[in-house]
C-alpha cells in the first residue's frame, strides 16, 4: 500500500458546483496533514493545513478522520480559478520528510 | 521580499554528463529541501539541510547524487553520470524551522532532461 494515496481524476465540474476529494495515508503515526494545490508547470504552494478538529478557510474545508486514516478536502462554489491540483500531504512520523500524494486534478468548467 | 529561486530553469545534458542545480532559499530560512517530481507524480523528497549539515539525505536514490550547503543558505544538487531516468523537475523548498510544523515554499523548479 503506497504511504499516501489519491484519486487522480480528473474531476472536471461545473463552476458553482462543490467537489470533494479524499486522500488515504498508511502510516496510523503520522501527525501532521497538508493540502497543497499545484498549477499546471509551477511549483506546489500550501492551501491549508489539516486539523484534527477540521478547518474551513473560505470555500475550503479539510476533514482528518484518523480511525478511518483519510483526509478530506471541499470545496464550495467551485471557481474556474481552482482550476489545478491538489496534493494531500502527510508527514512520515518521527522524521522531517513530508511525502506527496500524486495529487488529484481538477478542471472548473464554464 | 523575494521567494526561492531556482537555477538553471531548464538545463538539457547527455547521459553521462555531470550536472549542478542551485538553490537560493528565502533569507532567513534554515530548512532547505530538495525533491524530485516526474510527470503525474507528486514531489518526492531527496534530502533536508537544517542549516549547513544534510539532516536526512534518505530520499537520495543512489551515490551519484550529492547535495551542499556550505553557508547555510545556497545549496547546490550535484548528479554525476546522469541517467535518462533522471529527467525530472527539481523543485527546492525552504522553511523557517524544522518541517512539518513549519509551511514549505517551493521554487519555481528546475527541469532536467537527460538525453
Amino acid at each position: 500500500r503506497k504511504e499516501v494515496e489519491q484519486d487522480p481524476g480528473p474531476f472536471n465540474v461545473p463552476e458553482g458546483a462543490t467537489v470533494a476529494f479524499n486522500c488515504t495515508y498508511s502510516n496510523s503515526a503520522s501527525q501532521s496533514f497538508f493540502w497543497y494545490r499545484q498549477d499546471c508547470r509551477k511549483e506546489p504552494k500550501l492551501l491549508m493545513s489539516v486539523y484534527s478538529s477540521g478547518n474551513e478557510d473560505g470555500r475550503f474545508t479539510a476533514q482528518l478522520n484518523r480511525a478511518s486514516q483519510y483526509i478530506s478536502l471541499l470545496i464550495r462554489d467551485s471557481k474556474l480559478s481552482d482550476s489545478a491540483t491538489y496534493l494531500c500531504v502527510v508527514n512520515r512520523p518521527g522524521n522531517t520528510p513530508l511525502v506527496f500524494g500524486k495529487g488529484t486534478r481538477l478542471s472548473v468548467i464554464a | 521580499g523575494a521567494g526561492v529561486s531556482q537555477t538553471p530553469s531548464n538545463k538539457v545534458t547527455e547521459k553521462g554528463k555531470y550536472v549542478e542545480l542551485r538553490c537560493d532559499p528565502i533569507s532567513g530560512h534554515t530548512a532547505l529541501y530538495w525533491y524530485r517530481q516526474s510527470l503525474g507524480q507528486g514531489p518526492e523528497f531527496l534530502i533536508y539541510f537544517q542549516g549547513t549539515g544534510a539532516a536526512d539525505d534518505s530520499g537520495l536514490p543512489n551515490d551519484r547524487f550529492f547535495a551542499v550547503r556550505p553557508e547555510g543558505s545556497v545549496s547546490t544538487l550535484k548528479i554525476q553520470r546522469t541517467e535518462r531516468g533522471d529527467s525530472a523537475v527539481y523543485l527546492c523548498a525552504s522553511s523557517p524551522g524544522r518541517a512539518p510544523y513549519n509551511e514549505q515554499f517551493f521554487g519555481p523548479g528546475t527541469r532536467l532532461t537527460v538525453l
